[in-house]
């Protein structure tokens, strides 16, 4: 079945950027959703459609894809952004939403 | 406001058995997907699958096919997640999801953009 990649952790100086990356097979050719999760919280969609935000998203997060990796920037991190992070998609040849493992963003 | 209302926690003993809720408010529920997840405890989400209340079209994930069953009442926009037999490994807190289009474009449907509170479950004997 199809898998998407995401390395465990991730770590970032506050204001720094932070890069979480996303990878899977024909990935180039499925749209990418990212959401952050806080421990106690649901997820929240930060990023759809690649490199779109939703209404409310800071600037700061930032979506991008080459070839069959996704990569979602946070910039001018900041204590707040830690967060587990995970990527999704909508895998049309099954009909099934996959999401990624997982990244946990440590703002050090 | 668009929002999905989870049932309340649930303790529960090894062997019985469980429905949990997801209610829907403010927007067309029986047209758009609705997503289940499992967090256990310190670990990360998994996605269990998802249902189409309109025609109960379901896809259940491989590790949950045969574990769980997914179902929706279309007349009170209600989706349930049921285990006949809980297990100890059963303990977690259970988000469902949508894809309806609130914050975002509705163009491709293919993000979750309004999630559940979550209903956290506790099997122990």
């Amino acid at each position: 079945s199809y898998v998407l990649t995401q390395p465990p952790s991730v770590s970032v100086a506050p204001g720094q950027t932070a890069k979480i990356t996303c990878a899977g097979n024909n990935l180039a050719n499925k749209r990418v959703n990212w959401y952050l999760q806080k421990p106690g919280q649901a997820p929240l969609l930060v990023v759809y459609d690649d490199r779109d935000r939703p209404s409310g998203i800071p600037e700061r997060f930032s979506g991008s894809k080459s070839g069959n990796t996704a990569t979602l920037s946070v910039s001018r991190a900041e204590a707040g952004d830690e967060a587990d992070y995970y990527c999704q998609v909508w895998d049309n040849d099954s009909g099934h939403v996959i999401f990624g493992g997982g990244t946990k963003v440590t703002v050090l | 406001e668009v929002q999905l209302v989870q049932s309340g926690a649930e303790v529960k003993q090894p062997g019985e058995s469980l429905k949990i809720s997801c209610k829907g408010f403010g927007y067309d529920f029986t047209n758009y997907w609705i997503g289940w997840a499992r967090q256990r405890p310190g670990k990360g989400l998994e996605w269990m699958g998802i249902i189409f209340p309109s025609d109960s079209d379901i896809r259940y994930r491989p590790s949950f096919q045969g574990q769980v069953t997914f179902s929706a009442d279309k007349s009170i926009s209600t989706a349930y997640l049921q285990w006949n037999t809980l297990k100890a490994s059963d303990t977690a807190t259970y988000y469902c999801a949508t894809n309806y289009c609130s914050r975002i474009s509705c163009y491709s449907l293919q993000a979750f953009d309004i999630w559940g509170q979550g209903t956290v479950v506790t099997v122990s004997s």
